[in-house]
């Protein structure tokens, strides 16, 4: 399995644009094995699937934040990228990077996480 | 969007104790539903897919059941190791859902 390490601002201020990047090693980016997807997890609650993106730049986002994420993908550096604007206190979260298979969508590999902290 | 529940929110229980989490779809998923575990602080660790169908790893005492809209995780005796939170996934389609999870802690 892949390993994936997320990385970023851990703060944001309200109205800006959240930017993280999600590492991938152990394997490439560019394989047509993965989707890569992006999970944010607020504090003390549950798992919210943000979007994924696959090796072609396909992409496919969760209605609910939909018109303000945008999720990237880099194969030279190997890694993807997840932006999300107009952020406000309610973006507050741990944010995961994650992939599943080309033939399933559950989550087998995870990055360890990193909490983002919307604040002015 | 496919709603999940988890029932209960939280079960406590003891070391060799059975444990049962029940997860519900708000429509047929047929079986495709992942289970996850969590523990404080670090990212959730994949377990069971397919609704029954365990991780490469993963141990036996962790069961999984069910199709349609009612799902089961089954600890058959419960270890140290196990006391975490417990998330049910549905990827039946898009996008995909979790359930708000069950933590199991110490009785």
């Amino acid at each position: 399995q892949v390993q994936l390490q997320e990385s970023g601002p851990g703060l944001v201020k309200p109205s800006e644009t959240l930017s993280l990047t999600c590492t991938v090693s152990g394997g490439s980016i560019s394989s047509s094995s993965h989707y890569w997807s992006w999970i944010r997890q607020p504090a003390g609650k549950g798992l919210e699937w943000i979007g994924r993106i696959y090796s072609s730049g396909s992409t496919k986002y969760n209605p609910s934040l939909n018109s303000r994420v945008t999720i990237s993908i880099d194969k030279s550096n190997n890694q993807f990228s997840l932006k999300l604007s107009s952020v406000t206190a309610a973006d507050t979260a741990v944010y995961y990077c994650a992939s599943s298979g080309n033939y399933y969508d559950y989550f087998d590999s995870w990055g360890q996480g990193t909490l983002v902290t919307v604040s002015s | 969007d496919i709603q999940m529940t988890q029932s209960p929110s939280t079960l406590s229980a003891s070391v060799g104790d059975r444990v049962t989490i029940t997860c519900r779809a708000s429509q047929s998923i047929s079986s495709w539903l992942a289970w996850y575990q969590q523990k404080p602080g670090k990212a959730p660790k994949f377990l069971i897919y397919k609704a029954s169908t365990l991780e490469s790893g993963v141990p036996s005492r962790f069961s999984g059941s069910g199709s349609g809209t009612e799902f089961t995780l089954t600890i058959s005796s419960l270890q140290p190791d196990d006391f975490a939170t417990y998330y049910c996934q549905q990827y039946s389609s898009s996008p995909f859902t979790f359930g708000p999870g069950t933590k199991v802690d110490v009785k």
